[in-house]
């Protein structure tokens, strides 16, 4: 399974854009690329699943560039309420067996 | 749509007790994994059933089992409880395929 490197943790402002990236170097053929949020004592909750190029939802958008080797998660305009943990992964064969890493800890200052 | 349950939501047990947790999932999601996240060592996948059937299993020891019903509802199992157990448990099902995998509230399981 492809190990994912993403910052520990990142600080931002209310109604900036932030952008976490995440390293996936050994991806494979047939990995997709998969964002969750968490929120303290909560359950991860899915945000956006891409392959390549650029998928946007209503929440954020996740760049991938023409390698794979990497990908961006894009959530413009932060609240404070974007304050969480979010997890980077890569996967193959559905969402039944995830591998989280340490993620990356986002702080929403007013 | 319903989301994904989880019973009971908090737990406190004794070292060397036994502990059962369940888990609804979405309705027709065939699909539930299970999930230990502490602060040490994060989340981590313990096992999935599909159809009633182990799918994948985590690099956990035999004291965690489980198991799956007819109606894809799932327990899981914790015997001889250690300290180190106290974790937040958490399932997860999905439908299969590559569609998103959902969340339940976990379990807070503190062992005393």
């Amino acid at each position: 399974l492809a190990k994912t490197t993403q910052p520990i943790s990142m600080d931002s402002y209310e109604g900036q854009e932030v952008n976490i990236t995440c390293s996936h170097n050994n991806i494979a053929t047939n990995d997709y690329i998969t964002w969750y949020q968490q929120f303290p004592s909560q359950g991860p909750r899915f945000i956006i699943q891409g392959y390549k190029t650029k998928v946007t939802n209503e929440v954020a958008s996740l760049f991938i560039p023409a390698d794979r080797k990497s990908s961006t998660l894009s959530l413009p305009r932060v609240s404070l309420s974007d304050t969480a943990v979010y997890y980077c992964l890569v996967f193959s064969g559905g969402y039944n067996k995830l591998i989280f890493g340490a993620g990356t800890r986002l702080a929403v200052h007013p | 749509k319903a989301g994904v349950t989880q019973t009971p939501r908090y737990l406190i047990k004794t070292r060397g007790q036994q502990v059962t947790l369940s888990c609804s999932p979405i309705s027709g999601h065939r699909s539930v994994s299970w999930y230990q996240q502490t602060p040490g060592q994060g989340l981590q996948f313990l096992f999935e059933y599909f159809s009633e059937t182990q799918r994948n299993k985590g690099n956990f020891p035999g004291r965690f089992s489980g198991r799956q019903f007819s109606n894809s509802r799932s327990e899981m199992n914790v015997s001889t409880l250690e300290l180190g157990d106290s974790a937040l448990y958490l399932c997860a099902s999905s439908s299969g395929g590559n569609t998103e995998a959902f969340f339940g509230q976990g379990t807070r399981l503190t062992v005393v």
